[in-house]
């Protein structure tokens, strides 16, 4: 199993521009989610997925949009970058019990300029 | 409001020496999860270990365990024996949800571990 793979690793953008964050999964996990994190932060919630079809807004969710057509994909979109939007950004997946732990991907560090 | 919180922004510890790395959370929701993450310099998120509201015992797994405080609404990370390789920032988090399925798992600011020779 590959996990949580992201693309790309690095991305930089001009202000305005957008572009999409790719997040796939092979573990057949019911649940994704994208958090970013800033210096001296620890992650923050964007938005999720609690299944095909179904996605929810995190506690960060502005400037950002997501979808969730298959179990195995879950793309985040920038609509139009803004350089606070410059941070590390990570895709994770995780089954649907309790106590399970989120997979985290190896993470997007994305410049605004 | 703020629901975990890490006081220890940077920790010293000597190489075989065990070292507590302190979580507080605050909640309302009588079934939460908690976990502890460990982030080297390479950047990637390494689970290290959970405890639920409703575990009757502390967690553990291999070198870490959970010191899980209820009344106090405290879940430190013990490290034993630590190792050169353990330097790296650690985050604490927190999962509510009665209904089991809750994504919002919230992080604290982390405590950069330094292990010294």
């Amino acid at each position: 199993n590959a996990g949580v793979t992201q693309t790309p690793k690095f991305q930089v953008l001009k202000t305005g521009q957008s572009m999409t964050l790719q997040c796939a999964q092979d573990m057949n996990h019911e649940y994704m989610s994208w958090y970013r994190q800033d210096p001296g932060m620890g992650l923050r919630l964007i938005h999720y997925s609690v299944g095909a079809g179904i996605t929810d807004q995190g506690e960060v969710p502005n400037g950002y949009n997501v979808s969730r057509s298959t179990t195995e994909d879950f793309p985040l979109r920038l609509l139009s970058a803004a350089p606070s939007q410059t941070s590390v950004y990570f895709c994770a997946s995780r089954r649907g019990k309790m106590g399970e732990t989120q997979y985290f991907g190896p993470g997007t560090r994305l410049l605004v300029l | 409001a703020q629901k975990i919180t890490q006081t220890q922004p940077g920790m010293f510890v000597q190489e075989k020496e065990a070292v507590t790395l302190d979580c507080t959370y605050d909640t309302s929701d009588p079934s939460y999860g908690l976990f502890w993450y460990k982030q080297p310099s390479s950047g990637e998120m390494i689970f290290l270990i959970y405890q639920g509201s409703y575990d009757q015992q502390n967690a553990t797994e291999g070198r870490y365990s959970l010191n899980f405080q209820k009344a106090r609404k405290s879940a430190n990370l013990v490290i034993s024996a630590s190792q050169l390789g353990d330097s790296a920032m650690y985050f604490c988090a927190m999962r509510e949800g009665s209904q089991g399925g809750s994504e919002k798992l919230v992080f604290g600011k982390g405590t950069k571990l330094t292990v010294n020779p």
